[in-house]
């Protein structure tokens, strides 16, 4: 049963362009979000996150959104530079569940020259 | 810090040899995982440790860990099925920090 869904496996972007990435979650007891960034042979690495209690927080380049009522968050990137291809993972936690991680599917980015 | 390291990076075996996945970090957390990761799967749990003594399991048998310590957290499949040709991921944290999880590049295992 997955409670985290990313429905676009992939995306492909104009260097220099927005890259919007999408995830939806059904558990409503979820109250942390996460995106990772995976390279080929390496393991993800923590990109940024949002608490529950926000709609929004930026990061440089990155932004994630948040829309509790819909269970949807998005991955903004702003502008997208070739380095940005990777596969990126949404991930949900709960406090009341020892913050153990769920994980999407996963959404390949690239980003065209 | 190393962070977190896993041993080995690629692995073969057949169907019903048995296999440890090594796992191990230095920056004293309290938290470990593992995860495989398989295409259009994303991540899937199989067991963590909240702490040196205790673990829990996520998903049915075919696996089994130990943590004796805080730093070593191997991963034991018992007699290996071509349904757990994967990539093996470790991750720790902070126990209760929600910050996400710090993880070891990954073991790529395939059974015959």
């Amino acid at each position: 049963d997955q409670q985290v869904k990313q429905n676009s496996p992939s995306l492909s972007v104009q260097e220099g362009r927005i890259s919007i990435l999408n995830c939806d979650y059904t558990n409503s007891m979820f109250d942390y979000f996460l995106w990772y960034k995976k390279y080929p042979a390496e393991g993800p690495t923590f990109l940024i996150s949002i608490s529950s209690i926000k709609d929004k927080n930026e990061d440089g380049r990155f932004t994630v959104f948040l829309n509790k009522s819909a269970k949807h968050l998005s991955l903004h990137i702003v502008p997208s530079q070739p380095g940005d291809s990777a596969v990126y993972f949404c991930a949900a936690s709960s406090t009341s569940n020892d913050y153990k991680l769920s994980f999407g599917a996963g959404t390949t980015v690239t980003v065209r020259a | 810090n190393a962070g977190v390291t896993q041993t080995p990076k690629f692995h073969i075996l057949k169907t019903g040899q048995s296999m440890t996945l090594q796992c191990a970090q230095d920056m004293n957390h309290g938290y470990m995982s593992w995860y495989r990761q398989d295409p259009g799967m994303g991540l899937r749990l199989i067991y963590y440790s909240a702490a040196a003594g205790t673990t829990d399991k996520e998903v049915p048998n075919g696996y089994n860990v130990s943590r004796l310590n805080t730093e070593d957290f191997p991963l034991r499949l018992v007699s290996a099925a071509p349904s757990q040709t994967s990539v093996y991921l470790c991750a720790s944290r902070l126990q209760g920090a929600n910050f996400g999880q710090f993880f070891g590049p990954g073991t790529r295992l395939t059974v015959l």
